[in-house]
């Protein structure tokens, strides 16, 4: 079965600053995707990112990058510049195609003036 | 414009009274899901669907109900709500068609259950 952990709950940060959230991922399929969404106060659920496991290149969106490592079933989000808008809550998921996706607890970020 | 349509936004209920919670989205998505998030959990799936008529448990199916009759709609059923459904719920949608790389999963905006 796919897990995912993301083990900050909370996380703060200086505006212009920047700041890294964590996300662990277990899965024994060979093809799978990787995504970290942003739910502001609104709650609405926004794609920031998403990671093919066959491509090693990391992907970039704007000011938001990953570092994606498949051996270590790790694949952290750094938010660069943060700014007051990037505060909200990010979730980690994973998909196995065909299968379901899986999301992480959650980590809530602060973004300080 | 592409979208995932889910209603009501906000609902307060008492024990026992059957509810739905409807889902709906125009871009011809086979795979189709619910989910009800929780503080200090995140998203936990409750079904899914992968087409027609084909629904499968999520991590936790117990007190819901679901039916997949069109490709568009996936309701959400509630025979005898209780307390501890109360939660924020979202649908949403992916095509299987193509490299999911290529379109991330749709979610409603969600709707937010009181169950007293």
């Amino acid at each position: 079965a796919q897990t995912v952990t993301q083990s900050q709950p909370e996380m703060s940060v200086q505006e212009a600053e920047t700041v890294t959230l964590s996300c662990t991922y277990d899965t024994s399929e060979s093809d799978y995707y990787l995504f970290w969404y942003k739910q502001p106060p609104s709650r609405q659920m926004i794609l920031v990112i998403r990671q093919e496991a066959y491509k090693q290149q990391n992907a970039t969106e704007n000011r938001f990058s990953v570092n994606f490592q498949k051996a270590a079933k790790s694949f952290s989000l750094k938010i660069s510049d943060s700014q007051l808008g990037d505060a909200a809550m990010y979730f980690c998921a994973s998909y196995n195609y065909g299968q379901n996706f899986v999301f992480g607890p959650g980590t809530r970020l602060s973004v300080l003036p | 414009e592409a979208q995932v349509t889910q209603n009501p936004r906000y609902l307060i209920t008492v024990t026992g009274k059957k509810l739905t919670v409807t889902c709906s989205q125009n871009m011809n998505h086979e795979y189709m899901s619910w989910y009800r998030q929780d503080p200090g959990l995140g998203l936990r799936q409750i079904y899914y669907s992968m087409n027609v008529e084909v629904t499968d448990k999520g991590d936790v199916p117990e007190g819901y109900k679901v039916s997949r009759k069109e490709k568009r709609n996936f309701p959400l059923i509630l025979e005898s709500p209780s307390p501890n459904q109360t939660s924020l719920y979202f649908c949403a949608s992916i095509t299987l068609g193509n490299r999911v790389g290529n379109s991330p999963l749709h979610f409603g905006n969600g709707t937010r259950l009181t169950v007293t």
